[in-house]
């Protein structure tokens, strides 16, 4: 599967859990994008990186949320502490080197709820 | 003022017509202007990409921008079920890399 793969599809956290998310690019990426989607309303753009490095965190939240992309494996979208307003639809996307046009490679997106 | 607007309907058509959906934006650095489509419970998908003003056609789909109004549009002609689905809105800078800003998205649905 040469797609974007996230996991896990659905994650259930108690208040105050953490949740982690996953992100694989796909196959000759190494630009990755962190969105998320509420209901009623879009994609907010998250965080972009790239491999060790986070060059845009600009819609990320000061606090609890936190993003890496190692050299080895999948990128990883964390949240600490989470509360019911972090239930959302988390997408990544990726995008082939230097490319800037906006042509994005979604995921299918890992839903989480907060209980 | 939201910096995408997008009517997000529902929007609901019989199969055959012909459907207009638009958005406005406030940014003028936008470069690129692009439509997602997006099943239920599914990632988006790039549908159709302009560069700057212009139209552009593909099969039923046709994109159009107007950089002077600040204001894009998608028209899908002899729509089909399959086309039932949230269309978003998108554009970014002209960057190195791809920041996306969306608009809130249109549910479409197509009766047959």
């Amino acid at each position: 599967n040469a797609g974007v793969m996230q996991n896990p599809r659905h994650l259930v956290r108690r208040r105050g859990q953490e949740a982690r998310l996953r992100c694989s690019p796909m196959k000759g990426h190494s630009h990755v994008y962190w969105y998320r989607q509420l209901p009623e309303e879009g994609l907010k753009f998250m965080v972009y990186l790239q491999k060790e490095n986070i060059i845009d965190e600009s819609g990320m939240p000061k606090e609890r949320f936190s993003a890496e992309f190692p050299k080895e494996g999948p990128s990883i979208l964390r949240i600490q502490q989470v509360v019911r307003g972090d239930s959302a639809a988390y997408f990544c996307a990726s995008s082939p080197v230097g490319q800037g046009s906006g042509e994005l490679f979604f995921g299918e997106g890992s839903r989480l709820t907060v209980l | 003022q939201k910096e995408v607007e997008q009517d997000p309907g529902p929007l609901s058509v019989p199969e055959g017509a012909i459907v207009s959906l638009n958005c406005t934006y406030s940014n003028s650095a936008f470069q690129y202007f692009m439509w997602y489509r997006q099943y239920s419970r599914k990632g988006p998908e790039l549908l159709m990409y302009t560069y700057s003003s212009g139209n552009k056609e593909d099969g039923r789909f046709t994109a159009q921008v107007d950089k002077s109004s600040k204001y894009i549009s998608l028209f899908i002609r002899d729509s089909q079920p399959s086309d039932s689905a949230t269309y978003l809105c998108a554009m970014s800078e002209k960057t190195s890399y791809d920041k996306v800003i969306f608009g809130p998205g249109t549910s479409l649905s197509v009766i047959p």
